[in-house]
């Protein structure tokens, strides 16, 4: 166990929607950076949320948002839901800028119909 | 994009053989890191190499690290059933953040 929480596990949504995925880092990390994978692919950048800041994005459009709270806990939030949307959303956790390895949560499996 | 490629993209071994996945990546990095995956479940750390080390050891894992080649590669050493899962590196930039940039994986079925 990583005690990186994310939540919920499974979520069916369909085209158009807007949805909201939720992650609650590891105790004492300041560090929230969000992926997607798709089936058979690896994981791919989002977004990475350093002391309630955006701190980098990687190559997805603007409807893709994100906030880290005070308690560095954070949110994915997806407006108008594609269906190349549908795909395994993973959060990590980590001390930011330290160099060491990033601790992921067990994924919210989002599929859009 | 994704920067990393790990060879092979499937590997089939039988029970205390030893598996050996490797990786390759595009740009300068601060660490590579290697993670493992159950079927596509969340991502478990196995082992991080700086960029100024060339080997590291971890349990039944060895790591070895050419930055002048731009590759890692990751060797299990008497495989278990329950090494059965996907296998990705990941790329850190020099800055050190956490910003993965990850290959596609090798996906290894180690038959009992």
């Amino acid at each position: 166990e990583t005690g990186v929480t994310q939540s919920p596990t499974h979520l069916i949504k369909t085209r158009g929607q807007q949805v909201t995925l939720r992650c609650s880092s590891q105790s004492g990390h300041n560090t929230v950076s969000w992926y997607q994978q798709a089936l058979g692919q690896g994981p791919q950048f989002i977004f990475q949320y350093y002391r309630e800041e955006e701190n980098g994005r990687g190559n997805f459009p603007p409807r893709f948002s994100g906030l880290q709270f005070p308690n560095y806990s954070s949110e994915l939030n997806v407006n108008a839901l594609e269906l190349d949307d549908s795909a395994l959303y993973l959060c990590a956790s980590s001390l930011g800028g330290s160099g060491l390895e990033a601790f992921f949560g067990q994924g919210t499996r989002l599929t859009v119909v | 994009s994704q920067q990393g490629e790990e060879d092979p993209q499937a590997l089939s071994i039988q029970e205390g053989e030893n598996a050996t996945m490797n990786c390759s990546y595009k740009t300068s990095i601060n660490n590579l890191q290697w993670y493992r995956q159950n079927s596509g479940r969340g991502l478990v750390h196995l082992i991080l190499i700086r960029s100024n080390e060339r080997e590291k050891h971890s349990g039944r894992l060895r790591v070895t690290l050419d930055t002048s080649k731009k590759s890692s590669s990751l060797l299990i050493t008497a495989s278990r059933a329950a090494d059965t899962a996907s296998y990705f590196c990941a790329t850190a930039p020099p800055s050190g953040s956490e910003k993965l940039v990850f290959g596609k994986g090798t996906k290894l079925t180690v038959n009992p």
